[in-house]
């Protein structure tokens, strides 16, 4: 079965501290992986996709296969950073569909 | 330029009645996508259209629901009967072709009472 899973529903840090945001998934193809973020009262928005191998607001993510993982990192994590966090995947052989996990809120604290 | 726009931002019904969800894609993008999120839960999808065609509707959760792009522009989820079930919030996004970044609209939020 196709899943996304986001263990932590709530993730406080503070402000400097580094920040993991966990996503597993499982696929039984070549999945394409996503982070899309939701700051307060914003539309949903993406953050990076793995094929591109951006960083972007100083957030990576890796994709491990073996581990059919997609954390998301940042070193320093700011205020602004404070948001819900949503992991996704689609099929790379074209299908369309996102499944979403759960999502995270991060808490960057003062 | 503009990005996806939904109508109404909010929609209260009573429980039995229709109401019509609108979403005006990004000029220019073929594919549309309707997707449901349920309080604490992630958007989960509903349909997609290439076109003026529904290409997929293996997530619609019954026959109340229905959704139309006559021109291949905006599009209507229709949904009748209502249920309290249905209370949600109703995101639809677009994308330039099938397999590009989809860009989300801001939700229309249906309460069902």
């Amino acid at each position: 079965a196709q899943r996304v899973t986001q263990p932590e529903k709530l993730l406080s840090v503070f402000k400097g501290a580094p920040v993991e945001l966990k996503c597993n998934y499982s696929y039984s193809g070549s999945p394409e992986l996503f982070w899309y973020v939701q700051y307060s009262r914003q539309r949903l928005q993406l953050l990076l996709r793995h094929i591109s191998r951006e960083s972007i607001k100083g957030f990576t993510a890796d994709l491990n296969k073996g581990e059919t993982s997609f954390h998301l990192k940042k070193p320093f994590a700011q205020e602004e950073d404070s948001a819900m966090y949503y992991c996704a995947l689609s099929g790379l052989s074209g299908t369309y569909k996102y499944i979403f996990g759960t999502g995270t809120r991060l808490k960057v604290l003062a | 330029g503009a990005g996806v726009s939904q109508t109404p931002s909010n929609k209260v019904t009573e429980k039995g009645k229709y109401v019509e969800l609108r979403c005006d894609p990004i000029s220019g993008h073929t594919a549309l996508y309707w997707y449901r999120q349920s309080l604490g839960q992630g958007p989960e999808f509903l349909i997609y259209f290439q076109g003026t065609g529904a290409a997929d509707d293996s997530g619609l959760p019954n026959d109340r629901f229905f959704a139309v792009r006559p021109e291949g522009s905006v599009s209507t989820l229709k949904i009748q009967r209502t249920e309290r079930g249905d209370s949600a919030v109703y995101l639809c996004a677009s994308s330039l072709e099938r397999n590009n970044e989809q860009f989300f609209g801001p939700g229309t939020r249906l309460t069902v009472l």
